[in-house]
């Protein structure tokens, strides 16, 4: 099955600064990528999603890049804010065999932003 | 409505006790999907409902039964649960079971299992 990897586990920044979160996956049929946001007792929220026919996406202060050769994806965020601090999954999802539509989700990244 | 909804918040119950798990979306979805999620830990897949049917049962114990009465309604029945099935439980839903569809997460109902 499908594996994704996520790195760094904890990411401690200054407000203004960028954070930048790397996953990398294993199934080359994978073929859409989301990122979620989850604050402390809050649900999982999706932040920006990719697909495989796309190599970059950005919607204000964040962006998703994918590099569909080396099967990495990153998340960055730029001018950072207090708000920012969560934990950030990222998942991947592949269509194909038994498992189709089913979503593999990174081991997560505790950010947190210092005022 | 862009919501997924679930019912209860909060849920405290003995190892004897039986008791229901809701979700509830109005956004025309055909997949729903309940997950578990430990603390600093992801998602875990449950199962999948598409169009009704259960597609996917991640070889969850039968202590956990679900039933998807109708295309906006989701339930998980708990039975007999141990102590270690204490978590957060998640439904989430999609606008159908493919490999790029959006999953939209409810709130999660917080269960102790005494």
């Amino acid at each position: 099955g499908e594996n994704v990897e996520q790195h760094p586990s904890t990411l401690s920044v200054q407000e203004g600064d960028s954070a930048v979160i790397k996953c990398t996956y294993s199934d080359s049929a994978s073929n859409y990528f989301p990122w979620y946001k989850q604050e402390l007792g809050k649900r999982p929220q999706l932040i920006i999603d990719i697909r495989s026919n796309v190599g970059e996406k950005k919607d204000q202060r964040i962006a998703v890049t994918l590099n569909k050769t080396a099967k990495h994806f990153s998340l960055h965020i730029t001018e950072t804010q207090p708000e920012d601090s969560a934990v950030y999954f990222c998942a991947a999802s592949w269509a194909g065999g038994t498992s189709y539509g089913k979503l593999t989700f990174g081991q997560g990244t505790i950010l947190t932003v210092h005022p | 409505d862009t919501e997924v909804t679930q019912t209860p918040k909060h849920l405290v119950m003995g190892m004897t006790n039986k008791k229901s798990l809701k979700c509830e979306q109005h956004m025309g979805h055909r997949a729903m999907y309940w997950y578990k999620q430990k603390a600093k830990k992801p998602p875990e897949l449950m199962f999948v409902y598409s169009y009704e049917k259960l597609s996917i049962n991640e070889s969850v114990p039968s202590r956990f039964s679900p039933e998807c009465p109708n295309s906006s309604l989701l339930n998980l029945h708990l039975h007999a649960l141990q102590p270690e099935d204490s978590a957060l439980y998640l439904c989430a839903s999609s606008r159908s079971w493919t490999g790029a569809e959006t999953q939209y997460f409810g709130p999660g109902t917080r269960l102790l299992v005494l």
